[in-house]
């Protein structure tokens, strides 16, 4: 178990919804990030919160958006869902701003399936 | 802009076989960080190491040893002795602390497949 949590595990939607995927970072840990991970695409970094300010935005669609709570957690709100959304999406966190110094810990993952 | 590259789509090898996953990077900061990930087939990402541009001793750990050589811009993974566990898809990854830009977090490589025959 790494620390990080991240639910659900898999979900399957239609093209078209709205599906919302929950992160809770390792604890003591103030920063938040979210990645995809495509066939296509490969793994792409989304977008960073630390302690509840958006810090960083990478490949992220309009179509998706993110926040971070007071308690840390933090969700990834993915929007009128096309098929080309279906990937892994994961969540990590790190223990400081400098986050590349000290590294990520990344969840399990959630697998989305668009159908 | 930062870049990984893995030429290394698959690998396979027959257990107890000596393997090394090539990572290749381009950057154009002087202070970055280098990583590598494994993936198993059950999904989750696992940390392996962390090695930062001012770093270039090789480390070893256990059967697992890493050769980053800043003149070639390399950072390859080798396992030694080989064993069906270590099958997964691993990742190397850049990031730049000072690129500024507004976009961060880790660049991944496309991975390497790596098939431990028994």
């Amino acid at each position: 178990d790494s620390g990080v949590t991240q639910t659900p595990k898999h979900l399957i939607t239609a093209t078209g919804q709205r599906v919302t995927l929950r992160c809770s970072p390792r604890s003591g840990d103030l920063s938040v990030y979210w990645y995809q991970q495509s066939l296509d695409q490969g793994l792409q970094f989304l977008i960073q919160y630390y302690n509840g300010e958006e810090r960083a935005k990478g490949n992220i669609l309009e179509r998706f958006s993110a926040q971070q709570f007071p308690d840390l957690h933090s969700e990834l709100n993915l929007s009128s869902l096309e098929l080309g959304d279906s990937a892994l999406y994961f969540c990590a966190s790190s223990a400081a701003h400098d986050r590349h110094a000290y590294g990520y810990t990344f969840g399990s993952g959630t697998r989305l399936t668009v159908v | 802009a930062q870049k990984v590259t893995q030429a290394q789509t698959e690998i396979s090898v027959v257990e107890k076989e000596d393997v090394t996953l090539d990572c290749v990077y381009e950057t154009r900061d002087t202070t970055y960080y280098l990583f590598w990930y494994k993936q198993p087939p059950s999904g989750e990402l696992v940390f392996l190491i962390r090695r930062n541009s001012f770093d270039e001793q090789n480390e070893i750990s256990g059967r697992y040893s890493w050769n980053f050589q800043k003149s070639t811009s390399s950072f390859n993974f080798t396992i030694t002795a080989s064993q069906v566990v270590d099958s997964a898809v691993y990742f190397c990854a850049l990031s730049e602390p000072y690129s500024g830009g507004g976009a961060d977090g880790l660049t991944f490589g496309k991975g390497t497949h790596l098939i431990i025959q028994p």
